[in-house]
C-alpha cells in the first residue's frame, strides 16, 4: 500500500520567514495531495490540495509543489505569522482505477509548526 | 461554515466494553469516513461508508468494528469489546462526492477514546 513520510517532525521559525514541510509517497499511482493544518482541539482542516496533472498551486501565503517523477510534494508558507502555528498534516490518495478509494487517505507523520513572534 | 460534529469530545472506558462514537456529517455529503489517530503515530484509515453500505476498510478495522448510519443525519462507529490499544482519537469525516478531482474531506474535531 501507500506510505508517506514527512519532514521535519518540528519546524519553529520567526515571525515574518518562511517555512518548508516535505513529504515523499512510495506508490506512483497516487494522484491526488491535500494538506490538513490541525490546531488544538480541532480536527484536520484542508488549508490547500493538488493533482498529478499539476505541478504547483498557490493560494495566497501557501503554495504546494509536486514532483512526480521523484514523488515527493512540499508545503510552502511565506510570511508566517503566529496564527499559522499549528499540526500540519500532508497526505496522499491512490486514483481510484474503477475501486472506491476516492476517501481513502494515507497521512504523514505531521509536523508541529512553531512561529515566534 | 458547514462542519462535521462528534460526540463525546472524550470517553474513557473499561477494556471489554462497548464504545459508540458518533458523529454527524455535513448535511449534504454523501460519503462518510472514520480515521483513527493512536498518540504519536500517523492518521490512519479505518472505513468509508456510502449508500449505506461499506465501500473500503482497512485491516484495522476487524470484526470488532462496525459503522452504520441510524438515520438521515448521524454516522456511527461501534467498538464491540474495547482493548487497551482502540486507546486514540477517532476522527470522522464526510464529503460531497467522490468524483475524481472533486472529494475533498471534512474532519470533525475528533473522539478521543481512552481504554482503562
Amino acid at each position: 500500500g501507500e506510505n508517506v513520510e514527512q519532514h521535519p517532525s518540528t519546524l519553529s521559525v520567526q515571525e515574518g520567514d518562511s517555512a518548508v514541510i516535505k513529504c515523499t509517497y512510495s506508490d506512483s499511482a497516487s494522484n491526488y495531495f491535500p494538506w490538513y493544518k490541525q490546531e488544538l482541539g480541532k480536527g484536520p482542516q484542508l488549508i490547500i490540495d493538488i493533482r498529478s496533472n499539476v505541478g504547483e498551486k498557490k493560494d495566497q501565503r501557501i503554495a504546494v509543489t509536486l514532483n512526480k517523477t521523484a514523488k515527493h510534494f512540499s508545503l510552502h508558507i511565506t510570511e508566517t505569522q503566529p496564527e499559522d502555528s499549528a499540526v500540519y498534516f500532508c497526505a496522499a490518495r491512490l486514483s481510484n482505477a474503477g475501486g472506491t478509494s476516492y476517501g481513502k487517505l494515507t497521512f504523514g507523520q505531521g509536523t508541529i509548526l512553531t512561529v515566534h513572534p | 461554515e458547514p462542519e462535521v460534529t462528534q460526540t463525546p469530545s472524550h470517553q474513557v472506558t473499561q477494556m471489554g466494553q462497548e464504545v459508540i462514537l458518533r458523529c454527524v456529517p455535513i448535511s449534504n455529503h454523501l460519503y462518510f469516513y472514520w480515521y483513527r489517530q493512536i498518540l504519536g503515530q500517523k492518521v490512519e484509515f479505518l472505513v468509508s461508508f456510502y449508500n449505506n453500505e461499506i465501500s473500503e476498510k482497512s485491516e484495522i478495522f476487524d470484526d470488532q468494528f462496525s459503522v452504520e448510519r441510524p438515520d438521515g443525519s448521524n454516522f456511527t462507529l461501534k467498538i464491540r469489546s474495547t482493548k487497551l490499544e482502540d486507546s486514540a482519537m477517532y476522527f470522522c469525516a464526510s464529503s460531497l462526492r467522490v468524483k475524481s478531482g472533486a472529494n475533498v474531506l471534512t474532519f470533525g474535531a475528533g473522539s478521543r477514546l481512552t481504554v482503562l
